[in-house]
């Protein structure tokens, strides 16, 4: 069975343009959540999306934004990029976490380098 | 708010020694706790998971056991191997919920000498 699955692996951006990073989560799953690892930072929560709603945010400015789309793939947005934006943006999925203990598979990641 | 607190790496072993990774953590309710392990240039995979207190999760010859009464999730593996070099982490969610997040720790850098 296929894991999440993201794309692309790396991408390079120029300082002030956007980028879109995509992923698919495993078959199954209705929650998709991403995260940012920036160096020096560690894991920081960015988005949870399930059944096309976002459902929670982390501290993170309006600019990163997403979506999930009815096949509960989803997208991550991020407009006006900064250098510091720099980072492996992780993708993960779950079945619907009203269970205790529900696992949260992750992708291989998206690096986004800004320039 | 929740928090995860690891131990400082890196930490650096010949091959068969054994390895503790200190984990702590802050939560309001009853959490599950998780560690998760990033091997050089990959994402995150789930290393083992446990969710209620004195569970012991287990995986590929590590284990981890839940204490509530020290709010700890210790790693631990008797004898490791080159191919356990990686970052490890800690991680917890609160069970269920209309906020549902894992939060991390910072993670810790284990280097495994032959």
């Amino acid at each position: 069975e296929a894991g999440v699955t993201q794309s692309p692996t790396h991408l390079i951006k120029t300082r002030g343009q956007q980028a879109t990073l995509r992923c698919s989560p495993i078959s199954g799953h209705t929650s998709v959540y991403w995260y940012q690892q920036a160096l020096g930072l560690g894991l920081q929560f960015l988005l949870w999306y399930d059944e096309g709603e976002e459902r929670n945010r982390g501290n993170f400015p309006p600019r990163f934004s997403g979506r999930q789309f009815p096949n509960y793939s989803s997208e991550l947005n991020v407009n006006a990029l900064e250098l510091e934006d720099s980072a492996l943006y992780l993708c993960a999925s779950s079945l619907w976490v009203g269970t205790a203990g529900n696992t949260i598979y992750f992708g291989e990641g998206s690096w986004l380098t800004v320039v | 708010g929740d928090s995860v607190t690891q131990m400082e790496g890196p930490v650096t072993l010949s091959e068969e020694a054994f390895l503790t990774i200190n984990c702590t953590y802050t939560a309001t309710g009853y959490p599950s706790l998780f560690w998760y392990v990033q091997y050089p240039g990959e994402g995150l995979q789930l290393l083992l998971k446990a969710t209620k207190a004195d569970d012991k999760g287990s995986n590929k010859g590590f284990e981890a056991t839940y204490r509530k009464e020290t709010t700890s999730f210790h790693l631990e593996k008797g004898s490791v191997q080159v191919s356990d070099s990686a970052v490890y982490f800690c991680a917890l969610s609160e069970s269920g919920g209309s906020n549902y997040k894992l939060t991390f720790g910072k993670g810790t850098l284990l280097t495994v000498n032959p």
